[in-house]
């Protein structure tokens, strides 16, 4: 039962427009979620967070936004540039727990 | 210097073969993680440690067992490696003071069971 969904594997935007990047979960419980950029032999890290109790959280190009009634987050690059193109996981976990649930990653390309 | 390290970072090994994966940290984080990756499953954890003393089962811990031998080192052992055991395993560390949940990867060691 996959708990954490990314439903596009792949994302293809031009360099300077905005990548929207999609994520939804099934358990309630879940009170804190963070996004992971991975390059190829590397391994991931880490991004940006947000807690349940915010609904956006905003860093340089960077903007997460919280749904939380539709469980649903969405990772927002602004403008997009080239050195963003990996694969970005989504990931969450809940209250007073540090185990990690992550989503199965999308794969960001920017086209120059 | 790297603050989460990965040995080897390649390995190909043949059915049956015992192997071990080990991870260094100099974070002085007490939790660290063992998770794998596959293609269209993302990252499942394998194992989890919160300090020297304890040892936790992930959601995929059958063929595996784990040692905990220091604060800073945590180590992955196949004990009789399958095909469907290859992937990409990856060793995180976690600090329970910090306000976050945020998690630290090492490079990844790239396993081939033949």
């Amino acid at each position: 039962d996959q708990q954490v969904k990314q439903n596009s594997p792949s994302l293809s935007v031009q360099e300077g427009r905005i990548s929207i990047l999609n994520c939804d979960y099934t358990n309630s419980m879940f009170d804190y979620f963070l996004w992971y950029k991975k390059y190829p032999a590397e391994g991931p890290t880490f991004l940006i967070s947000i807690s349940s109790i915010k609904d956006k959280n905003e860093d340089g190009r960077f903007t997460v936004f919280l749904n939380k009634s539709a469980k649903h987050l969405s990772l927002h690059i602004v403008p997009s540039q080239p050195g963003d193109s990996a694969v970005y996981f989504c990931a969450a976990s809940g209250l007073g727990n540090e185990k990690l649930t992550f989503g199965t990653g999308t794969r960001l390309t920017i086209i120059p | 210097d790297a603050d989460v390290t990965q040995t080897p970072r390649n390995r190909i090994t043949k059915t049956g073969k015992r192997i071990m994966l080990e991870c260094s940290q100099t974070k002085g984080h007490d939790r660290m993680y063992w998770y794998r990756q596959d293609p269209g499953l993302g990252l499942r954890l394998i194992y989890y440690s919160f300090d020297v003393k304890d040892i936790n089962k992930g959601e995929i811990s059958d063929g595996y067992s784990v040692s905990r031998q220091a604060q800073a080192k945590f180590s992955l052992s196949l004990e009789s490696a399958i095909p469907n055991q290859t992937a990409l395993y990856f060793c995180a560390t976690s600090d329970p003071t910090g306000i976050t949940d945020t998690q630290y990867f090492g490079p990844g060691t790239r396993l081939t069971v033949l």
